[in-house]
């Protein structure tokens, strides 16, 4: 299984930050998928997970907003993050699993500024 | 935001060995199994060990892993240079209801 983030690049502060994970190899079904970030420097945060019925499970410190959606027939799953601030300034990572994570997508930076 | 506590770094000749500690509370490691990672510079964090000790496919047997209590450890023996990374421990913590990362170790090779 191999994965890809897309790259959204720069993300103005207050705007909604929005990221794809692309599945090669094997089948969004009936695994859970995950969203993790990095800030530059700095230790891994989960985001949050999902499954390939839509049953998700977020970070309480980012619930209010984050919202993860999976699409099967294209064979990926997608992450929203709004109101955006420097603080998430981030690589994020995509992964396969919801306990333990393998494999990693290889990650994309997204700076949010103005 | 609930993290696992690891010493910040280890420094260590080729050939040595090395041990990371992983410390956290009954609400992770002491419940749950333990998890390894290893970031090589520049790149993705790597699974390493799952379920505390097992090691997936392609990982070489250098690289051991042991929880007891509330405690886990990482232990590399033969250091080569291709192992310079930065180490992380993480559990699923029933209190969050999802799984924590541990703070991280920086592994140099001298």
């Amino acid at each position: 299984v191999q994965l890809q983030e897309s790259d959204p690049g720069l993300v103005k502060p207050s705007e909604t930050l929005s990221l794809t994970c692309s599945v090669s190899g094997g089948y969004i079904s009936p695994n859970y998928w995950s969203w993790l970030r990095q800030p530059p420097g700095r230790g891994l945060e989960w985001i949050g997970s999902i499954n390939h019925n839509g049953r998700t499970n977020y970070n309480p410190s980012l619930q209010s907003r984050v919202t993860m959606s999976v699409d099967p027939s294209y064979n990926e799953f997608s992450l929203r993050l709004t109101s955006v601030t420097a603080a998430d300034t981030a690589v994020y990572y995509c992964a396969k699993g919801r306990v333990w994570f393998d494999p990693w997508g290889q990650g994309t930076l997204v700076i949010v500024s103005s | 935001q609930t993290v696992l506590t690891q010493s910040p770094s280890a420094s260590v000749t080729p050939g040595q060995g090395v041990t990371i500690s992983c410390s956290g509370s009954s609400s992770n490691i002491g419940s749950n199994y333990v998890y390894w990672y290893q970031q090589l510079p520049g790149t993705a964090p790597r699974l390493l060990i799952h379920s505390n000790y097992q090691r997936p496919t392609g990982v070489p047997d250098r690289f051991s892993g042991s929880k007891s209590g509330t405690s886990a450890s990482l232990a590399i023996n033969g250091l080569r240079s291709e192992d310079e990374a930065d180490y992380y421990c993480a559990a699923w913590d029933d209190s969050l209801s999802g799984p924590v990362f541990g703070t991280g170790t920086k592994v140099t090779v001298l």
